[in-house]
Formats: C-alpha cells, structure tokens, sequence
C-alpha cells in the first residue's frame, strides 16, 4: 500500500486552465504539506495543514489553494496556470508538524506539471 | 542573502570513501530547525532528518552521521563508506519557527559514488 499518493502523476495543460492535484495519506497522519521543486530543482515549501488548519502558507501567488476536506487529503487546486508554475509538486505528511515533532515525513511520488 | 547554502554543487567519490556534505545556515533566531532530505535519481523525496537548535549533540544513523556546530553555523552530513545506492541530491534546509513558517531550503548537493 502507497503510504502518500498523488494523483495525477503527470499533467500537461494549457496557459489560463484551471487544475487540480489530489493527495492522499493512509498513515493516520495529522499533518500534511505541498512541496515545489522547480525546473533548477529549487524546493520550497507551499502550505501545510495540521488537523485540516492551514499552519504554513508561505508567499505563493493566491492562484494556488489547498483545499483539506479531511485529514488524509490535501488537495492542490491551481487556476489560471501560467507557464512558470511549471514543476514537479511533491505531498507530504508526518504524525505532527515536522518542526515541532519527532516524526518522520513521508513524500509522495511527486506530479510533473507541464504548462504550454 | 541565502538562508541556507550548500556550497558544494557536485561532489564525486569512489565507493566506500566518505564523504562530508556542507550546510552553513544564517538566522537571527535563537530557536530553529535543521533538516536534510535525499532525492535519488528516481526523484522522490525522503525525510533524513530534523535537529533543532538546543540540541547540539550529533546524530549517528548507521552509515550517516550529522555535526551541528552553532559556533560555525553549519550542520554538515557525513556518510562513511559510501555505497553507490547513496547517489543523490542532498538538500539541506532551516525553519526559523515551530509552526514550518519561514522555511527555507538549500539549492542541494549533488552527490555521484561512483563504483
């Protein structure tokens, strides 16, 4: 069993559409993030909810909305895709905030956004 | 200025050399986080680990080892005997606060062991 899975793995679209990125924890995990990484392999750390609250949101463009409708799930919802949100978006989750705890992080695979 | 660098880009060795990666960190704050994360060739993600600012003892974990020294501002990543499976970037990153806010990443050190 995939422990964070994110679906879809790849996706391709258009300038100006709007998108979606699904993730999912089966660890009974608290907390759960959304990751960058950029074509440079730049990471930066977008949002993380802990208990379905919104702890970490760090400067992203307000395009982008996680949306948590319940523990195991964070969703990333993007609209109006501009060709620079291309890059590789990883999810992630541990038992607490990985800043305050001593659990480990689990990422998922990762999904390559490509926009044209 | 950069949080967190990661001076050495690309770093070869023969396997079963060890290897020491470099993280030096800059903050204000007298309570942080250090991390390390590995990203095989493969791309996924994993979590090495988390060390926070008053605990100053290193970490060993089998083969890896960590050294964080507040004095030089550094929390450097040792792997002894390297094994061809420890190819990967290496990113190593700070948090200035409990909740993950203001968290920063280093731009990574690419680390090829070559058999």
């Amino acid at each position: 069993d995939t422990a964070v899975s994110q679906t879809p793995k790849y996706l391709v679209t258009q300038m100006g559409n709007d998108k979606s990125i699904k993730c999912e924890q089966n660890l009974g995990h608290d907390t759960m993030y959304w990751y960058k990484q950029d074509s440079k392999k730049f990471l930066k750390i977008m949002f993380s909810y802990n208990n379905k609250e919104l702890i970490i949101n760090e400067t992203v463009p307000n395009r982008f909305s996680p949306k948590s409708p319940d523990k195991a799930h964070l969703n990333l919802h993007i609209n109006s895709l501009e060709l620079g949100d291309s890059a590789v978006y990883f999810c992630a989750s541990s038992q607490v905030p990985i800043v305050g705890g001593q659990e480990t992080q689990y990422f998922g695979p990762g999904t390559r956004l490509l926009v044209l | 200025a950069q949080k967190v660098t990661q001076a050495q880009t690309e770093i070869s060795v023969v396997e079963k050399e060890d290897v020491t990666l470099d993280c030096v960190y800059e903050t204000r704050d007298t309570t942080y986080y250090l991390f390390w994360y590995k990203q095989p060739p493969s791309g996924e993600l994993v979590f090495l680990i988390r060390r926070n600012s008053f605990d100053e003892q290193n970490e060993i974990s089998g083969r890896y080892s960590w050294n964080f020294q507040k004095s030089t501002s550094s929390f450097n990543f040792t792997i002894t005997a390297s094994q061809v499976v420890d190819s990967a970037v290496y990113f190593c990153a700070l948090s200035e606060s409990y909740t993950g806010n203001q968290f920063y990443f280093g731009t990574g050190t690419s680390l090829t062991v070559i058999p």
